[in-house]
């Protein structure tokens, strides 16, 4: 099946670094993928959508300055957290799409655990 | 606009209990609709999935029916087992090209 693969999947940094998490599709080729953020217990919240060799498209309130998004190839997108601050900690998801129709359905990443001291 | 609600937890059974986690939906057109699971410190896996009315979609014994009369896409499994025990989240594709609305989750915890 579409393997979807997260890198690194741990992750601890002082404050004010930039951290960058990437996310291929290692078996198909990914026009669109998405960023999410977990926090503890709860769902995934939505940052992004990622189309490949266009902009992303963030959602309300998610900050474009500071999780910059690339989708550069139809395998590989990546997300940079810049100058990264303790409220930014978090379990981040990526996925992506097969294709466009409605039946196909996302294929996630393990998830990045994110700690910023 | 469409969402997702869904059958707050935690829910904890006994190894061969009856599992029932509720999930009813609101959507404009005819959406998609998935079950995900999710085992600690992990991504989301695909545990099924149903694309049509009256469709049903099944998986390791968990089976949910997509009943548009009632908007709903109940997961059911009839003996649960203590693997089993993880996140799940049901999720609907709609309209907007690719894009999934989760519900809440449910922690699931079996007991041996």
């Amino acid at each position: 099946g579409a393997v979807v693969s997260q890198h690194p999947s741990w992750v601890i940094c002082k404050s004010g670094t930039s951290v960058k998490i990437e996310c291929r599709s290692l078996d198909f080729q990914a026009t669109t993928m998405f960023w999410y953020r977990q926090f503890p217990k709860q769902s995934l919240m939505l940052m992004a959508t990622s189309n490949e060799g266009s902009k992303a498209t963030y959602e309300q309130g998610v900050e474009k300055d500071k999780f910059l998004i690339n989708h550069a190839s139809l395998t590989l997108s990546t997300l940079t957290v810049t100058s990264a601050h303790p409220e930014d900690s978090s379990f981040y998801i990526c996925s992506a799409l097969t294709g466009l129709m409605t039946d196909q359905p996302q294929h996630f990443g393990d998830g990045t655990r994110l700690s910023i001291l | 606009g469409d969402s997702v609600t869904q059958m707050e937890g935690p829910v904890t059974l006994s190894e061969e209990a009856f599992l029932t986690i509720n999930c009813t939906y609101t959507a404009t057109g005819y959406p998609s609709l998935f079950w995900y699971v999710q085992y600690p410190g992990e991504g989301l896996q695909l545990l099924l999935k149903a694309t049509k009315a009256d469709d049903k979609g099944s998986n390791k014994g968990f089976e949910a029916t997509y009943r548009k009369e009632t908007t709903s896409f109940h997961l059911e499994k009839g003996s649960v087992q203590v693997s089993d025990s993880a996140v799940y989240f049901c999720a609907l594709k709609g309209s907007t090209l690719g894009r999934l609305y989760f519900g809440r989750g449910t922690q699931l915890t079996v007991w041996p």
